[in-house]
Parts: C-alpha cells; sequence; structure tokens
C-alpha cells in the first residue's frame, strides 16, 4: 500500500490552543480513519469518515474527508495536556481492505 | 465488551528462530489484519483474515504467515527471524468485511529480536 503524506510531522504547543493536521494522498479512498497513539499502547480509533466532505465531531476533535476523496484533516480544539500522542490518519482504497497510514503527527501540550 | 487482546505483549527472540503471536477480536468481528510497526517505516500492512481465509497481503517476504481460526481468533507466524524483525505487532479487529467499517487495534505485541 501507499503511504499517506501526513504534516506536520510534530507540533509542541501550549495547552489551550487550537491544533490543525492533515493527510494527503495521490490515490481515492473510501474511508478516512484517525487514530490516537501513545506510548507503548495501541492506536485508538478517534473519528472515522465515509463519506466526501463528510464533517465528524468527536468532542473537541473535528475530522472532514475532503471533497477530491484524497485528503482529510483533523482539528483538536483547546487542547489540554492529555492530547499528547501521535496521531495518525489512515484511508482505506476502493479496491482492497488494507488500511493505509500515514507516519502520524507527534503532538506535545505544555500546561 | 472486551476489546482486541493480543499475547504475548512482549517477547524476546534470537535470531533464527521463530515466534507466534496471538490475537483475539472483538466479540462478533470476523475480520482480523496484521500490522507491523516500526519507527522507520510506520504502520505497515500484513495480511487480513476474514472468515478463515486470507484475503489480501502485504508486501512482507514469505517467512510470515497467518491463520484465523473457526471463532475469529488469529495467529500470525515469523519463522527464522531477523534483527529487522523487531517490531510492534498489532492487530486489528473489524465487525464485518466490507469496506468502509472501523478497525479497532489491540495493544500489540512488542517483539525485540537480539
Amino acid at each position: 500500500g501507499q503511504q499517506l503524506n501526513q504534516s506536520p510531522q510534530s507540533m509542541f504547543i501550549q495547552e489551550g490552543e487550537d491544533v490543525s493536521m492533515n493527510c494527503t494522498s495521490s490515490s481515492i479512498f473510501n474511508t478516512w480513519l484517525w487514530y490516537k497513539q501513545e506510548p507503548g499502547e495501541g492506536p485508538v480509533l478517534l473519528i472515522a469518515l465515509y463519506k466526501a466532505g463528510e464533517l465528524t465531531s468527536n468532542g473537541r476533535l473535528t475530522a472532514q474527508f475532503g471533497i477530491t476523496r484524497k485528503d482529510s484533516f483533523l482539528n483538536i480544539s483547546a487542547s489540554i495536556p492529555s492530547d499528547v500522542g501521535i496521531y495518525f490518519c489512515a484511508g482505506q482504497p476502493q479496491s482492497g481492505y488494507a488500511l493505509n497510514f500515514g507516519k502520524g503527527t507527534s503532538l506535545l501540550v505544555t500546561p | 465488551k472486551a476489546g482486541v487482546t493480543q499475547t504475548p505483549r512482549y517477547l524476546i527472540k534470537t535470531r533464527g528462530q521463530q515466534v507466534t503471536l496471538s490475537c483475539s477480536p472483538i466479540s462478533g468481528h470476523r475480520s482480523v489484519s496484521w500490522y507491523q510497526q516500526t519507527p522507520g517505516q510506520g504502520l505497515q500492512f500484513l495480511f487480513e483474515y476474514f472468515s478463515e481465509t486470507q484475503r489480501n497481503k502485504g508486501n512482507f517476504p514469505g517467512r510470515f504467515s497467518g491463520r484465523q481460526f473457526s471463532n475469529s481468533r488469529s495467529e500470525m507466524n515469523v519463522s527464522t527471524l531477523e534483527l529487522g524483525d523487531s517490531a510492534l505487532y498489532l492487530c486489528a479487529s473489524s465487525l464485518r468485511a466490507a469496506e468502509g467499517t472501523e478497525a479497532f487495534f489491540g495493544q500489540g505485541t512488542r517483539l525485540t529480536v537480539v
């Protein structure tokens, strides 16, 4: 599978700031998923997107499925220290079932 | 509802040995996928099973194999271990096989090859 382009690679922000990260692909995906991974743990699903243009929220998190089906973004509002972790985007292609992952955005939040 | 369970959590093996990792999916989930996570390559797809059949395979050598049992539990095996096989191996389960379903991950098995 292809590697998705996820940016930024890392972010170092202050508590209370908003965060935005995005993921792009050269291929079309039917599904976009966003995960958060903390040290020593497996990725935890945050948001799933199934339709182009779809905007979905989960608490302070909001994600959108790009209209071209080749990109997605994740916003975190009013960040808190427990938001620290690595955020991964994953796309599921039309033709198969494997998830293609970005390399992750490492988020650090200072109190 | 119990999540995805992977055992063991940690393993240390010697080069040339083989290893078997186990994954119990969420109850009712029939699709199980395996991924390898390394700092350099990120998360890479190994294979996916549905109803005991391997439906998809990633670009890994034949030393990596897997199977799924009738209760949807899955195992993956790595033979003739190499130092480069050191990684976090993650299992993900999905409710059904169709595209557009969420994949839930276990905590992973940390394999160290020495």
